[in-house]
């Protein structure tokens, strides 16, 4: 199983500032990482996916990075609706798994 | 629009099988080219994928729900459907179901809104 570890657990940041989001993955995933953005009682939204392409529709103000092991995910400059939870998940293997979440909290 | 609506009982009993479907609209499951999957969140955790099914039926599951699940497909009604045997309290949680590219560019990109399961007698 490829264990993805997010970092921070939380971010407390205000609107305007950048937010910068780590995924680390156990062994390589090559570039079969996508992002996700999670709001309270809400399914999981696909941002990026394959690392730094952005899904249909989504701000230029998102992108990733990464390849490998390292993945980030960059919010140039948060906007009110950017506060979420951020999932990482990996399908370079059968078994998908996600991270564990990085919560983005407003300062 | 591709749309995902998950169905079924909201409250399980302990030792019973949880039983699920996801309707599809706006793509047809037999088309090809993606797996149909489930995936889980615990009230107020991180997301658990569970398996999915590609359109001829092929499968794969988290081994680490054993020998419990069974996902299955209905392309006649373009539904796919899961069942979770001998539910224990630690299987309550909202139960998703989402599309995933199998080949190619992509990610889950489109999701059911999730139904709570509750395992409780």
């Amino acid at each position: 199983e490829i264990v993805l570890t997010q970092s921070p657990a939380t971010l407390s940041l205000s609107p305007g500032e950048r937010a910068t989001l780590s995924c680390r993955a156990s062994q390589s995933v090559s570039s079969y990482l996508a992002w996700y953005q999670q709001k309270p009682g809400q399914p999981p939204r696909l941002l990026i996916y394959d690392a730094s392409n952005r899904a249909t529709g989504l701000p230029a103000r998102f992108s990733g990075s990464g390849s490998g092991t390292d993945f980030t995910l960059t919010i140039s400059s948060l906007e009110p609706e950017d506060f979420a939870v951020y999932y990482c998940q990996q399908r370079a293997n059968w078994l998908r798994t996600f991270g564990g979440g990085t919560k983005v909290e407003i300062k | 629009q591709v749309q995902l609506q998950e169905s079924g009982p909201g409250l399980v009993r302990p030792s019973q099988t949880l039983s699920l479907t996801c309707t599809v609209s706006g793509a047809s499951i037999s088309g090809g080219g993606y797996y149909w999957t489930w995936i889980r969140q615990h009230p107020g955790k991180g997301l658990e994928f569970i398996g999915y099914i590609y359109y001829s039926g092929s499968t794969y599951y988290n081994p680490s729900f054993k020998s419990r699940v069974t996902i299955s497909v209905d392309t006649s009604k373009n539904q796919f459907s899961l069942k979770l045997s001998s539910v224990t309290a630690a299987d309550t949680a909202v139960y998703f179901c989402a599309r995933d590219i199998q080949y190619g560019s992509g990610g889950l990109d489109y999701w059911g809104q999730g139904t709570l399961v509750t395992v409780s007698s």
